[in-house]
């Protein structure tokens, strides 16, 4: 059975320094991979996906994504947060379907000034 | 992206009534729809897969005489709490899929409090 695991619930990071968001995944094929991010009370927004190719995935809003193999992780990345980037972040598995989804458990981003 | 929009955003039931929960796809043809119930500080677990003119495949543990899929339109299906409860209280996400698409749109999501 596939599984996605988050291992930090909560992080919170200053204004202006990096974030890193941990995923890992269980899965006996390469997965398609995912990371959302979704503000209170709203749906989800696609940061960015992985499905084969170059390892290093750029998504919106700054954020990028190194899928590694070897580790079973599709860690997510920002050099420079802003405060518009506190927010719940989801790493999700996808199969054979787009959309259907196994969600991790998310982590939850405080930006501090 | 394309847009899915849920409708209503918000609702209030009393126990023991049914609620219904629209999900449209406004700028597609979703050939397939999900939905997803997140309960709060929870992650999303998918409920239920629907293709137009199916029935909906239902996850593990889902009961589906509870929760009544319809997806009779290529742009919208609906869910049907059916006497809802408490319990059933939750943030409910739909996400669309058009026939050559590579990418699931999530709708806004509905609130439902049950009391």
């Amino acid at each position: 059975a596939q599984s996605v695991t988050q291992p930090d619930i909560h992080i919170t990071v200053s204004e202006g320094a990096s974030l890193e968001l941990r995923c890992n995944y269980s899965y006996g094929a390469t997965p398609y991979l995912f990371w959302y991010v979704q503000s209170p009370g709203q749906g989800l927004q696609l940061l960015l996906k992985y499905f084969s190719g170059d390892t290093l995935v750029q998504g919106i809003k700054g954020f990028e994504a190194e899928f590694k193999r070897s580790q079973s992780s599709f860690n997510l990345r920002k050099p420079s947060v802003h405060w518009s980037d506190a927010a719940e972040y989801f790493c999700a598995v996808g199969t054979d379907s787009w959309g259907k989804f196994q969600f991790g458990a998310g982590t939850q981003v405080v930006v501090t000034p | 992206g394309a847009v899915v929009s849920q409708h209503p955003s918000r609702v209030i039931c009393k126990s023991g009534t049914s609620v219904k929960i629209e999900c449209r796809s406004l700028d597609f043809q979703a050939t397939t729809m999900f939905w997803y119930r997140q309960f709060p500080k929870q992650s999303l677990m998918l409920m239920a897969t629907s293709n137009e003119g199916s029935k909906a495949t239902y996850e593990q543990g889902v009961e589906k005489d509870k929760f009544l899929i319809n997806h009779a339109s290529l742009t919208l299906s609906t869910l049907t709490v059916t006497s809802a409860h408490p319990e059933d209280s939750s943030f409910y996400i739909c996400s669309a899929r058009g026939l050559m698409g590579t990418e699931a749109f999530f709708g806004q999501g509905t609130r439902l409090t049950v009391v």
